[in-house]
């Protein structure tokens, strides 16, 4: 079936230093779209990366991620971590002709000094 | 402004008690979810709508029902809550079909003893 793999579960980084989020798929559908959402704490989930391009490169708020459909990965990347990055992402996955996303199950980012 | 409001925000249950979440969204879109969210699971979709009238089954429907009497707003009831029901609930909306994101409500921390 459809499902979306985020490896770990935590992962904690110091500020200034790279970080990356892994996350892959497994689907039989060709057309997908891709969405990386963060919910920092007690505070509700929001959409950080959208993409459903292959190979194109999404940003926003310094975080970047690429859908490569031939690796069935859409890694969330930034170059330099900052404190204020600390939160919940999930990794999410939608389908044509459906109305539900499939999350991930998350990885919570510490970033510290 | 368009949202997604959760009511009530903390509620404390009695085991067997009946417990219904309430969810308002002003942003005329035709879905709306329900999902539970856990430390190691992630967000997990219980039940969601196409519109006023209709519910179906996500992932993990057992022990709880639905009801969308308008395109507002959209509940979730637990006829006989148990501690394991015990979680932060999320209340989603979205237009479309796939490729679409969800825009999430505030989250309800329920707690049953």
């Amino acid at each position: 079936g459809d499902s979306v793999t985020q490896t770990e579960g935590l992962v904690t980084v110091t500020e200034g230093l790279p970080v990356k989020l892994n996350c892959t798929y497994q689907t039989t559908y060709l057309t997908i779209a891709f969405f990386w959402y963060v919910q920092y704490l007690n505070e509700a989930p929001q959409v950080l990366l959208r993409s459903s391009t292959d190979n194109k490169r999404t940003e926003h708020q310094g975080f970047h991620a690429t859908l490569h459909k031939s690796s069935s990965s859409f890694h969330l990347q930034k170059s330099s971590a900052q404190l204020s990055d600390s939160a919940l992402y999930y990794c999410a996955l939608s389908m044509p002709n459906y109305n539900v996303l499939y999350f991930g199950s998350g990885t919570k980012l510490t970033v510290e000094p | 402004e368009a949202a997604v409001t959760q009511s009530p925000r903390n509620k404390v249950a009695v085991t067997g008690g009946k417990v219904t979440l309430s969810c308002n969204q002003t942003n005329n879109h035709n879905n709306m979810y329900w999902y539970r969210q856990d430390t190691g699971h992630g967000l997990r979709l219980i039940h969601y709508s196409y519109g006023a009238g209709s519910t179906e089954k996500g992932d993990i429907p057992d022990g709880y029902k639905a009801s969308r009497p308008s395109q507002e707003n959209f509940s979730l009831i637990l006829e006989l809550a148990t501690p394991s029901q015990t979680s932060v609930y999320f209340c989603a909306s979205g237009e479309g079909l796939g490729g679409h994101e969800q825009y999430f409500g505030p989250g309800t921390r329920l707690t049953v003893l």
